[in-house]
């Protein structure tokens, strides 16, 4: 079975453009999370999206957006990027979500802006 | 808001345990859980622990939550080279499902 998979793994933008980033949960998984890790704040939950609906969000401003496919597929938004945006964000995949779950991660996308 | 602390590093001989380390604030967290990052990859969820239990084993790893002092500790016994990672506690409380992560620990393993 396919682990999570995160397109790009690497991405350079600049100050003020937009950037959306992929996640491909693991087959038959409806959950997905994402997350943003920096050395500064250490890891941070974004949102979890569970059958194409938000059912969580962290503490982000709303720059940060995401949706959810059909297909299970997640894609998060960050728009109007400002330089402390650098950073892993990495996504999630889980059956159900909820507390008692196994919970797989991707590889991550490493982003940064310039 | 809430709080998770554990030390920055932890450095062990090949074969010895090592014992990471992590408390937290919220008294109504109800799962407890430990990750591993190994450098360029993503997290990999170890283990996890309800709060209404005080220990939890899996193979290497065992689990330990003092509920009342707010602490959790993670056991790895024979520790192997292949252990070297960044170990993260996290927690969530009562009701809420968003995760609150500790800052890591760096398991560095010797020979």
């Amino acid at each position: 079975k396919a682990g999570v998979t995160q397109t790009p793994r690497y991405l350079i933008k600049t100050r003020g453009q937009q950037v959306t980033l992929s996640c491909s949960p693991i087959s038959g998984h409806r959950s997905v999370s994402w997350y943003q890790q920096t050395p500064g704040q250490g890891l941070q939950f974004l949102f979890e999206y569970f059958s194409e609906t938000q059912r969580n969000k962290g503490n982000f401003p709303g720059r940060f957006s995401g949706r959810q496919f059909s297909n299970s597929r997640s894609e998060m938004n960050v728009s109007t990027l400002e330089l402390g945006d650098s950073a892993l964000y990495l996504c999630a995949s889980s059956l159900t979500g909820g507390d008692r779950y196994e919970q797989y991660f991707g590889p991550g996308t490493r982003l940064t802006v310039t | 808001g809430e709080d998770v602390e554990q030390s920055l590093f932890l450095s062990v001989r090949e074969g010895d345990s090592s014992v990471i380390n992590c408390t937290y604030t919220d008294s109504s967290s109800t799962y407890l859980y430990w990750y591993k990052q190994e450098p360029g990859a993503g997290l990999q969820l170890l283990t996890y622990i309800f709060s209404n239990m005080d220990m939890k084993q899996d193979q290497r790893l065992t689990v330990l939550l003092n509920k009342k002092d707010k602490h959790l500790s993670l056991r790895i016994a024979d520790t192997q080279t292949g252990d070297s990672a960044i170990y993260f506690c996290a927690e969530k409380g009562g009701g809420s499902y968003i995760p609150t992560f500790g800052r890591g620990t760096s398991l560095i393993v010797h020979p």
